[in-house]
């Protein structure tokens, strides 16, 4: 079974300084994509960067990066600069080849608080 | 910018009545999915569909769940009977491609279901 930990439900950050979201995953696939999600309080789900399982680079957006080691099943989502914008629920999920599914299966998500 | 739209945004329903939650996915995208997230809970993959079947399906998604294509641009989700606990933001997406462990899903700004 595959499953997401995030175990930081809530993190706050000053304005401008960079902040570090924890995800750990498990699966015994060894084909998997991990992805994070931002959803403000309007309640939309942006997607923000993926990695794949077989990327030998960490993947970045902008100001997105995705820490991605491997041996520890850990993908943390690094934001630089953060901005007051990026104050938000933020999601991390996998998708894997588990028996032909590939339902993806989400953590429970960190609140993230940016102070000005 | 193309993008997912629900309607409505949010539905208000009496226990054991039936309720249709309706997406408009991206125009040119051929793989849609329907999700939802118990207020305060990770977001739950409910079904994914293609070709005017459904592809796979969550353990969520039993017999009082439907989804449709009745046309060209909608993709609908019913719930025959309602219950309680189907209070829930329900979330359409839609993608592109299905690449098995990568596709980017873009997400709509949900439909937020109470039963009362």
């Amino acid at each position: 079974a595959q499953k997401i930990t995030q175990t930081q439900p809530g993190m706050f950050v000053q304005e401008k300084e960079a902040v570090t979201l924890d995800c750990t995953y498990d699966t015994s696939d060894q084909s998997y994509g991990l992805f994070w999600y931002k959803q403000p309080s309007s309640g939309e789900m942006i997607f923000l960067i993926y990695q794949g399982s077989y990327d030998e680079q960490n993947a970045t957006e902008g100001r997105y990066s995705l820490n991605f080691q491997k041996a520890r099943k850990s993908a943390n989502l690094v934001i630089s600069a953060s901005q007051l914008g990026d104050s938000a629920m933020y999601f991390c999920a996998m998708r894997a080849a588990s028996g032909g599914s590939y339902i993806p299966t989400f953590g429970r998500g960190t609140s993230l608080i940016v102070h000005p | 910018e193309p993008e997912v739209t629900q309607t409505p945004s949010h539905q208000v329903t009496q226990m054991g009545q039936e309720v249709i939650l309706r997406c408009v996915p991206i125009s040119n995208h051929l793989y849609f999915y329907w999700y939802r997230q118990i207020l305060g809970q990770k977001v739950e993959f409910l079904v994914s569909f293609y070709n005017n079947e459904i592809s796979e399906k969550s353990e969520i998604f039993d017999d009082q769940f439907s989804v449709e294509r009745p046309d060209g641009s909608n993709f609908t989700l019913k719930i025959r009977s309602t219950k309680l606990e189907d209070s829930a933001m329900y979330f359409c997406a839609s993608s592109e491609t299905s690449g098995r462990v990568y596709n980017e899903q873009f997400f709509g700004p949900g439909t937020r279901l109470t039963v009362l």
